[in-house]
Protein backbone atom coordinates (compact mmCIF):
# COMPACT_ATOMS: atom_id res chain seq x y z
CA UNK A 1 0.00 0.00 0.00
CA UNK A 2 1.07 3.18 -0.73
CA UNK A 3 2.27 5.47 1.85
CA UNK A 4 3.87 9.28 2.56
CA UNK A 5 7.28 9.39 3.94
CA UNK A 6 8.85 11.47 6.03
CA UNK A 7 13.23 12.46 6.68
CA UNK A 8 14.46 12.86 9.23
CA UNK A 9 12.31 11.12 11.75
CA UNK A 10 14.23 13.66 14.34
CA UNK A 11 15.98 16.61 13.87
CA UNK A 12 17.53 18.27 16.87
CA UNK A 13 18.76 22.00 16.03
CA UNK A 14 20.22 24.88 17.48
CA UNK A 15 18.02 27.82 17.98
CA UNK A 16 18.34 30.49 14.93
CA UNK A 17 19.62 27.93 12.97
CA UNK A 18 17.18 26.65 9.33
CA UNK A 19 15.99 23.27 8.82
CA UNK A 20 14.14 21.75 5.84
CA UNK A 21 11.61 18.91 6.96
CA UNK A 22 11.22 16.51 3.52
CA UNK A 23 7.92 14.59 2.35
CA UNK A 24 7.61 12.13 -0.51
CA UNK A 25 3.66 12.56 -1.33
CA UNK A 26 1.93 9.20 -2.49
CA UNK A 27 2.30 9.48 -6.23
CA UNK A 28 -0.45 9.94 -8.12
CA UNK A 29 -2.32 12.80 -4.84
CA UNK A 30 -2.27 16.55 -5.91
CA UNK A 31 -2.72 18.19 -2.59
CA UNK A 32 -0.32 18.08 0.04
CA UNK A 33 -0.42 19.63 3.69
CA UNK A 34 2.08 20.18 6.98
CA UNK A 35 0.34 20.32 10.37
CA UNK A 36 2.58 20.08 13.28
CA UNK A 37 1.59 18.85 17.08
CA UNK A 38 3.34 20.38 19.98
CA UNK A 39 3.47 18.22 22.93
CA UNK A 40 0.75 17.18 24.68
CA UNK A 41 -1.37 19.61 21.93
CA UNK A 42 -3.72 19.32 19.43
CA UNK A 43 -2.83 18.59 15.73
CA UNK A 44 -3.01 22.07 14.00
CA UNK A 45 -3.01 23.09 10.54
CA UNK A 46 0.02 24.99 8.87
CA UNK A 47 -0.45 25.23 5.32
CA UNK A 48 -1.84 23.61 2.06
CA UNK A 49 -0.34 23.45 -1.81
CA UNK A 50 -1.81 22.63 -4.60
CA UNK A 51 -0.47 23.02 -8.01
CA UNK A 52 2.86 24.37 -7.12
CA UNK A 53 1.74 27.32 -5.16
CA UNK A 54 0.05 27.91 -1.45
CA UNK A 55 -3.77 27.51 -1.41
CA UNK A 56 -4.26 28.48 2.58
CA UNK A 57 -1.79 28.96 5.45
CA UNK A 58 -2.03 29.58 9.17
CA UNK A 59 -1.55 32.42 11.42
CA UNK A 60 1.35 29.87 12.57
CA UNK A 61 2.77 29.74 9.18
CA UNK A 62 4.84 32.95 9.30
CA UNK A 63 7.29 34.31 7.02
CA UNK A 64 9.94 32.13 8.77
CA UNK A 65 7.90 29.47 7.24
CA UNK A 66 8.14 27.89 3.40
CA UNK A 67 7.35 25.34 1.23
CA UNK A 68 8.74 24.03 -1.75
CA UNK A 69 7.66 20.68 -4.52
CA UNK A 70 10.98 21.26 -6.35
CA UNK A 71 11.15 18.43 -8.46
CA UNK A 72 7.37 16.79 -8.42
CA UNK A 73 8.37 13.84 -5.76
CA UNK A 74 9.27 15.68 -2.82
CA UNK A 75 7.20 18.36 -0.53
CA UNK A 76 9.26 20.25 1.60
CA UNK A 77 9.00 22.50 4.74
CA UNK A 78 11.36 24.83 5.52
CA UNK A 79 12.40 26.76 8.77
CA UNK A 80 14.88 29.70 8.12
CA UNK A 81 15.48 30.63 11.90
CA UNK A 82 14.27 27.83 14.79
CA UNK A 83 12.51 29.32 17.96
CA UNK A 84 12.28 27.02 20.66
CA UNK A 85 8.31 27.24 20.15
CA UNK A 86 8.72 25.34 16.89
CA UNK A 87 9.76 22.69 18.84
CA UNK A 88 6.96 19.79 17.52
CA UNK A 89 6.02 16.94 15.68
CA UNK A 90 5.72 17.72 11.77
CA UNK A 91 3.32 16.00 10.08
CA UNK A 92 3.08 15.73 6.05
CA UNK A 93 -0.01 14.67 4.62
CA UNK A 94 -1.55 14.60 0.82
CA UNK A 95 -4.65 13.54 -0.51
CA UNK A 96 -5.94 12.69 -4.52
CA UNK A 97 -8.49 15.17 -5.40
CA UNK A 98 -10.37 18.20 -4.30
CA UNK A 99 -13.33 16.01 -4.02
CA UNK A 100 -11.60 13.37 -2.03
CA UNK A 101 -11.79 13.84 1.86
CA UNK A 102 -9.16 11.51 3.42
CA UNK A 103 -6.12 12.79 3.89
CA UNK A 104 -2.67 10.48 4.29
CA UNK A 105 -0.67 11.25 6.60
CA UNK A 106 3.38 10.72 7.26
CA UNK A 107 4.88 9.28 10.01
CA UNK A 108 6.40 12.33 11.16
CA UNK A 109 9.67 14.93 11.91
CA UNK A 110 9.95 15.49 15.53
CA UNK A 111 12.04 18.65 15.49
CA UNK A 112 13.90 19.56 18.95
CA UNK A 113 15.16 23.69 19.26
CA UNK A 114 17.61 24.00 21.77
CA UNK B 1 -15.50 28.16 21.37
CA UNK B 2 -13.46 26.21 20.58
CA UNK B 3 -13.54 24.85 17.01
CA UNK B 4 -13.42 21.25 17.83
CA UNK B 5 -14.12 19.90 21.38
CA UNK B 6 -13.42 16.86 22.67
CA UNK B 7 -13.21 15.71 26.46
CA UNK B 8 -9.71 14.69 26.96
CA UNK B 9 -10.33 12.08 29.34
CA UNK B 10 -8.45 9.76 30.19
CA UNK B 11 -11.49 7.14 29.68
CA UNK B 12 -10.14 3.71 32.14
CA UNK B 13 -12.27 0.94 30.91
CA UNK B 14 -11.95 -2.93 31.56
CA UNK B 15 -11.38 -5.16 28.44
CA UNK B 16 -14.99 -6.13 26.73
CA UNK B 17 -16.14 -2.70 27.88
CA UNK B 18 -18.56 -0.23 25.63
CA UNK B 19 -17.17 2.98 25.54
CA UNK B 20 -18.63 6.01 23.77
CA UNK B 21 -16.85 9.51 22.96
CA UNK B 22 -18.37 12.84 22.26
CA UNK B 23 -17.18 15.79 20.16
CA UNK B 24 -18.86 18.90 19.28
CA UNK B 25 -17.75 21.51 16.19
CA UNK B 26 -18.31 25.02 16.02
CA UNK B 27 -18.79 25.77 12.22
CA UNK B 28 -22.45 24.78 11.02
CA UNK B 29 -20.99 24.74 7.56
CA UNK B 30 -18.37 21.61 7.99
CA UNK B 31 -19.04 18.92 5.51
CA UNK B 32 -17.10 16.35 6.35
CA UNK B 33 -16.38 14.23 9.67
CA UNK B 34 -13.95 11.96 10.99
CA UNK B 35 -12.43 10.35 13.94
CA UNK B 36 -8.58 9.55 13.81
CA UNK B 37 -6.63 7.36 15.90
CA UNK B 38 -3.50 8.57 17.33
CA UNK B 39 -0.71 5.78 19.17
CA UNK B 40 1.96 7.98 21.59
CA UNK B 41 3.99 10.19 18.94
CA UNK B 42 2.82 8.95 15.98
CA UNK B 43 0.90 9.90 13.75
CA UNK B 44 -2.89 10.28 13.05
CA UNK B 45 -4.50 7.27 11.34
CA UNK B 46 -7.93 7.46 9.63
CA UNK B 47 -10.39 5.49 11.92
CA UNK B 48 -13.64 6.10 9.81
CA UNK B 49 -15.32 8.67 8.07
CA UNK B 50 -18.93 10.08 10.14
CA UNK B 51 -21.75 10.45 8.07
CA UNK B 52 -25.05 11.65 8.97
CA UNK B 53 -26.80 8.58 8.78
CA UNK B 54 -24.16 6.87 11.02
CA UNK B 55 -21.99 4.34 9.74
CA UNK B 56 -20.65 1.06 11.77
CA UNK B 57 -17.46 -0.26 10.76
CA UNK B 58 -16.59 -3.61 12.84
CA UNK B 59 -16.67 -2.92 16.81
CA UNK B 60 -16.73 0.74 15.46
CA UNK B 61 -20.45 2.90 15.47
CA UNK B 62 -19.98 6.69 14.56
CA UNK B 63 -22.96 9.25 14.37
CA UNK B 64 -23.36 12.43 13.48
CA UNK B 65 -26.31 15.02 14.42
CA UNK B 66 -25.71 18.18 12.34
CA UNK B 67 -28.32 19.71 13.97
CA UNK B 68 -26.98 20.07 17.14
CA UNK B 69 -23.47 20.12 15.92
CA UNK B 70 -22.33 16.98 17.28
CA UNK B 71 -20.03 14.04 16.77
CA UNK B 72 -20.00 10.47 18.45
CA UNK B 73 -18.27 6.82 18.12
CA UNK B 74 -18.89 4.46 20.46
CA UNK B 75 -16.67 1.13 20.46
CA UNK B 76 -17.78 -2.05 21.74
CA UNK B 77 -15.99 -4.91 23.33
CA UNK B 78 -12.86 -3.05 24.02
CA UNK B 79 -9.64 -4.50 23.10
CA UNK B 80 -6.07 -3.65 24.35
CA UNK B 81 -5.03 -3.05 21.79
CA UNK B 82 -8.09 0.25 21.56
CA UNK B 83 -5.97 2.06 23.79
CA UNK B 84 -4.92 5.30 22.00
CA UNK B 85 -6.13 8.69 21.74
CA UNK B 86 -9.28 9.06 19.07
CA UNK B 87 -9.30 12.55 17.90
CA UNK B 88 -12.90 13.97 16.05
CA UNK B 89 -11.75 15.80 12.91
CA UNK B 90 -13.56 18.14 11.11
CA UNK B 91 -13.04 19.68 7.78
CA UNK B 92 -12.99 23.69 7.68
CA UNK B 93 -15.41 25.27 4.95
CA UNK B 94 -12.76 26.17 2.77
CA UNK B 95 -11.73 24.58 -0.41
CA UNK B 96 -8.28 23.96 0.63
CA UNK B 97 -9.43 20.89 2.71
CA UNK B 98 -7.49 21.73 5.31
CA UNK B 99 -8.66 19.69 8.41
CA UNK B 100 -9.62 20.66 11.86
CA UNK B 101 -8.36 18.67 15.21
CA UNK B 102 -9.81 18.63 18.45
CA UNK B 103 -7.55 17.59 21.57
CA UNK B 104 -8.28 14.04 21.41
CA UNK B 105 -9.93 12.01 24.02
CA UNK B 106 -7.32 9.52 25.69
CA UNK B 107 -8.73 5.81 26.11
CA UNK B 108 -6.61 2.85 28.20
CA UNK B 109 -7.90 -0.43 28.11
CA UNK B 110 -7.01 -2.55 31.14
CA UNK B 111 -7.18 -6.47 31.40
Amino acid sequence: EPEVTQTPSHQVTQMGQEVILRCVPISNHLYFYWYRQILGQKVEFLVSFYNNEISEKSEIFDDQFSVERPDGSNFTLKIRSTKLEDSAMYFCASKTSYSTDTQYFGPGTRLTVL
Amino acid sequence: RKEVEQDPGPFNVPEGATVAFNCTYSNSASQSFFWYRQDCRKEPKLLMSVYSSGNEDGRFTAQLNRASQYISLLIRDSKLSDSATYLCVVNAPSNTGKLIFGQGTTLQVKP
